[in-house]
């Protein structure tokens, strides 16, 4: 069944403001990671987050965790237009042994110059 | 450097042939996946193998096969080729189950 669940889908913002995305996901974890895909590109890995951390930053972004409401936020600061792309989050779910990473469906995130 | 490489990047192809597709990461890492991304950006994990061990999803049709003939590569057969098996297919590589990963390029595959 699916793990994470973005929100929203779709996010349209003018550049230079922040963007907020938001990842649920039903069952416990060791950590969370948010990639990033280009269009027509692969995956590219930009912050882990474990469970037992609350709040991560690098560069420009924010990522937060909340165990107890099994979600996360990535909020991207001062938007550029090369910040369009999809965002996907991914969860290691605790137990899932060498299963792998499971994907939500994204948000599509279009930066309008 | 191309950290985690994949061939070819486009494949078409009739229903029915076998195809494969090769990986290669040069990461020195323990573990290796393959995902399909559907038409609708939705990434499903099809195989990890880690250390010989290979894990697959139960949902995957035993017409793909992962082939590991050393530890920086995993290759993706496929057999019977159908219709709905057109997507792009993700190569990924971690040195723990669990970590960061890394991505290939991606292959794109159809079906016709």
């Amino acid at each position: 069944s699916q793990q994470g669940e973005e929100d929203p889908q779709a996010l349209s913002i003018q550049e230079g403001e922040n963007a907020t995305m938001n990842c649920s996901y039903k069952t416990s974890i060791n950590n969370l990671q948010w990639y990033r895909q280009n269009s027509g590109r692969g995956l590219v890995h930009l912050i882990l987050i474990r469970s037992n951390e609350r709040e991560k930053h690098s560069g420009r972004l924010r990522v937060t965790l909340d165990t107890s409401k099994k979600s996360s936020s990535l909020l991207i600061t001062a938007s550029r237009a090369a910040d369009t792309a999809s965002y996907f989050c991914a969860t290691d779910e605790l137990g899932g042994g060498a299963d792998g990473l499971t994907f939500g469906k994204g948000t599509h995130l279009i930066i309008q110059p | 450097d191309t950290a985690v490489s994949q061939t070819p990047k486009y494949l078409v192809t009739q229903m029915g042939n076998d195809k494969s597709i090769k990986c290669e990461q040069n990461l020195g890492h323990d573990t290796m996946y393959w995902y399909k991304q559907d038409s609708k950006k939705f990434l499903k994990i099809m195989f990890s193998y880690n250390n010989k061990e290979l894990i697959i999803n139960e949902t995957v049709p035993n017409r793909f096969s992962p082939k590991s003939p050393d530890k920086a590569h995993l290759n993706l057969h496929i057999n019977s080729l159908e219709l709905g098996d057109s997507a792009v297919y993700f190569c990924a590589s971690s040195q723990d189950p669990g970590d960061e990963q890394f991505f290939g390029p991606g292959t794109r595959l159809t079906v016709l």
